[in-house]
């Protein structure tokens, strides 16, 4: 069974700070997802990353997929209010398009 | 571009009564679509997965004839819950690929449906 376990579950910081978060996992996937749910909402899809090593920015995000594709990080710079919310990845196993959604990590972001 | 929707957004309903929700893809046709159940503070956990024409292959541990899933079109499936009771209480969330994405793995999120049952 392929697990996906995201680091820190929880993390409050203040505005301005810089965050990294997890997901790993023992298996290897085809492309790897990071999405962002608010309250009572559907998540929203953040970036995808297909290629070991890849890197993708998106404004104050930096996205990274390891090497041997089995984990990824999202680091954000100077977190905003508006970044909190539960950040999931999800990664996609070969021959198939389901996703294995990680365990979450809730991000506040205090002003 | 890739709007998906979800019909009701809360649902209340008594237990042993059935409740159905409908997934709809609103600017793109979706020969696959998925069904979510999430917890309060936890992760997704994949139901089903629904493709159109015919029948839904379910996880393990999930109970087909208890959660009904009909992809009618390209653009509706249907979750329906039968004989609820409270523990079925959850978050339910549809997903969609598009069509013509070909080999790209993203998935679209309808926007979920609280069901509550009393």
């Amino acid at each position: 069974t392929q697990l996906l376990e995201q680091s820190p579950q929880f993390l409050s910081i203040q505005e301005g700070e810089n965050l990294t978060v997890y997901c790993n996992s023992s298996s290897v996937f085809s492309s790897l997802q990071w999405y962002r749910q608010e309250p009572g909402e559907g998540p929203v899809l953040l970036v995808t990353v297909v290629t070991g090593g890849e890197v993708k920015k998106l404004k104050r995000l930096t996205f990274q997929f390891g090497d041997a594709r089995k984990d990824s990080s999202l680091h954000i710079t100077a977190a905003q209010p508006g970044d909190t919310g539960l950040y999931l990845c999800a990664g996609v196993g070969s021959g198939t398009y389901k996703y294995i959604f990680g365990t979450g990590t809730r991000l506040k972001v205090l002003a | 571009g890739a709007v998906v929707s979800q019909h009701p957004s809360r649902v209340i309903c008594k237990s042993g009564t059935s409740v159905k929700i409908e997934c709809r893809s609103l600017d793109f046709q979706a020969t696959t679509m998925f069904w979510y159940r999430q917890f309060p503070k936890q992760s997704l956990m994949l139901m089903a997965t629904s493709n159109e024409g015919s029948k839904a292959t379910y996880e393990q541990g999930v109970e087909k004839d208890k959660f009904l899933i009909n992809h009618a079109s390209l653009t509706l499936s249907t979750l329906t819950v039968t004989s609820a009771h409270p523990e079925d209480s959850s978050f339910y969330i549809c997903s969609a690929r598009d069509l013509r994405q070909g080999e790209s793995y993203e998935q679209y999120f309808g926007p979920g449906t609280r069901l509550t049952v009393t």
